[in-house]
């Protein structure tokens, strides 16, 4: 079936360092692929989506690109700000092969330290 | 737009009651999902509602767990005899379906009903 491995935080940076976040699928069709995150104290909520190979999704300096010969889709960003401290879930959906369900990674926690 | 808002935000019980929880969707979002989240894991999926009608069940839905949508607005989740190992987040979140395929959909997530059976 289809299922997502993300890195296993937590990731702690310090202000302006880069970040990557990785993230791998399994899926038998053509997924989209997502990434939510979740701030303290707040719900879940989308950062970027791609939805075809090849796809960048961008959003608040976070990017990150569909590879379908790596099956990845690891999260990017330049420079971190304290202010991105969160918890990041990278998460696939794929209606033709997997349902209406969206399968999600288990969380990677960012710590950023001024 | 108000966002996706879910009732209670907490809620404690003891083993063996039942419980119900309420989900009031963005207006005039046609797609409707429940999540369970235990603590250092993602979200794992429910169920989906297009309108009213149930369309996927996870196998994680036993027979003690039912949701409903009546009217295709809000929708509750109950569940019956609960256990300690029901103890969990549970998120719901809705979606527009202008974006065709539920697959492409951005889900707008509620805060999430926070359940601890003692």
């Amino acid at each position: 079936g289809n299922s997502v491995t993300q890195m296993e935080g937590p990731v702690t940076l310090s202000e302006e360092a880069f970040l990557t976040i990785n993230c791998t699928y399994t899926a038998t069709g053509y997924p989209s692929l997502f990434w939510y995150v979740q701030y303290p104290g707040e719900g879940l909520q989308l950062l970027l989506k791609a939805t075809k190979a090849d796809d960048k999704g961008s959003n608040k300096g976070f990017e990150a690109t569909y590879r379908k010969e790596t099956t990845s889709f690891h999260l990017e960003k330049g420079s971190v700000q304290v202010s991105d401290s969160a918890v990041y879930f990278c998460a696939l959906s794929d209606q033709r092969t997997g349902g209406f369900k969206t399968i999600f990674g288990a969380g990677t926690r960012l710590f950023v330290k001024a | 737009d108000t966002g996706v808002s879910q009732n209670p935000r907490h809620k404690i019980t003891k083993r063996g009651q039942n419980v119900t929880f309420r989900c009031d969707p963005i207006s005039e979002h046609n797609r409707l999902y429940w999540y369970r989240q235990t603590l250092g894991q993602g979200p794992e999926f429910l169920t989906y509602f297009q309108n009213e009608a149930q369309l996927e069940k996870s196998r994680l839905l036993s027979d003690r767990f039912s949701a409903e949508r009546p009217k295709g607005s809000f929708s509750t989740l109950e569940i019956q005899r609960t256990e300690q190992g029901d103890s969990a987040m549970y998120l719901c979140a809705s979606s527009s379906g202008l974006a065709g395929e539920p697959s492409t959909d951005t889900q707008y997530f509620g805060p999430g009903t926070r359940l601890t059976v003692l």
